[in-house]
């Protein structure tokens, strides 16, 4: 069966620090791939989708970015976080044509 | 424009009673709809999902309808417990439209159960 690891569950960080979170999926071959913010009491907000290895789709600019160095790894940086980079994130899979994403546990992430 | 509305928005019952969260969309056309349960912190975990051809679902006491002449779809708690307590996101996949990933979310329905 398909699992999703998402880590951390929960970071603290300075404002101006940089960001790394990592997602991997196993069971699976050739997934999509996102990350997703949510913010409290609104729905969830796709950053980015990927296809395959190095392809990377944003869908609103933002002070993020996000890489996929392997079929199955997903991660999500930043170089320097602002206040507004706060909230949580969450990684997904889907199989391709659109599936509906199976979703990782989340991170809480909260920049002071 | 792709959309996705929840009612009600939140929503107090009794344990032990049932209760109907509603889902209506426009997406078009449609693929198939989720309905998915999200514990407070934690990343939303799939309850159902239909396809245009299936009306009703089962999932334990959970219970999901899809009407897709009318665009709704709902989803029935039957002797809802206290873990029942969270936020359910109704999400619709179309072949076009939606968001990037072809999805549009609802923004849920907070449940609390009470003692």
């Amino acid at each position: 069966s398909q699992t999703i690891h998402q880590w951390p569950a929960t970071l603290v960080q300075p404002v101006g620090s940089p960001l790394s979170l990592e997602c991997t999926v196993e069971g699976t071959s050739n997934p999509n791939l996102y990350w997703y913010r949510q913010a409290a009491g609104r729905g969830l907000q796709l950053l980015f989708y990927s296809v395959g290895i190095g392809q990377i789709s944003s869908e609103v600019p933002q002070n993020l970015s996000a890489s996929r160095p392997q079929d199955r790894q997903f991660i999500l940086s930043s170089k320097k976080l602002l206040l507004s980079d706060s909230g949580f994130y969450l990684c997904a899979w889907s199989l391709r044509d659109r599936g509906l994403p199976f979703f990782g546990q989340g991170t809480r992430l909260t920049v002071v | 424009k792709n959309q996705v509305e929840q009612s009600p928005q939140s929503l107090i019952i009794l344990e032990g009673k049932n209760c109907t969260l509603q889902c209506n969309y426009t997406v078009s056309p449609f693929s198939n709809l989720r309905w998915y349960k999200q514990d407070t912190g934690r990343g939303p975990v799939s309850l159902t999902i239909m396809t245009f051809s299936e009306n009703t679902k089962s999932n334990g006491r959970y219970t999901a309808t899809l009407d897709a002449d009318t665009k709704q779809s709902s989803l029935h708690i039957t002797a809802s417990q206290l873990s029942d307590s969270a936020s359910y996101i109704c999400v619709v996949s179309g072949y076009s439209g939606g968001g990037a990933d072809g999805l549009t979310f609802g923004k849920g329905t907070h449940l609390i159960i009470q003692p």
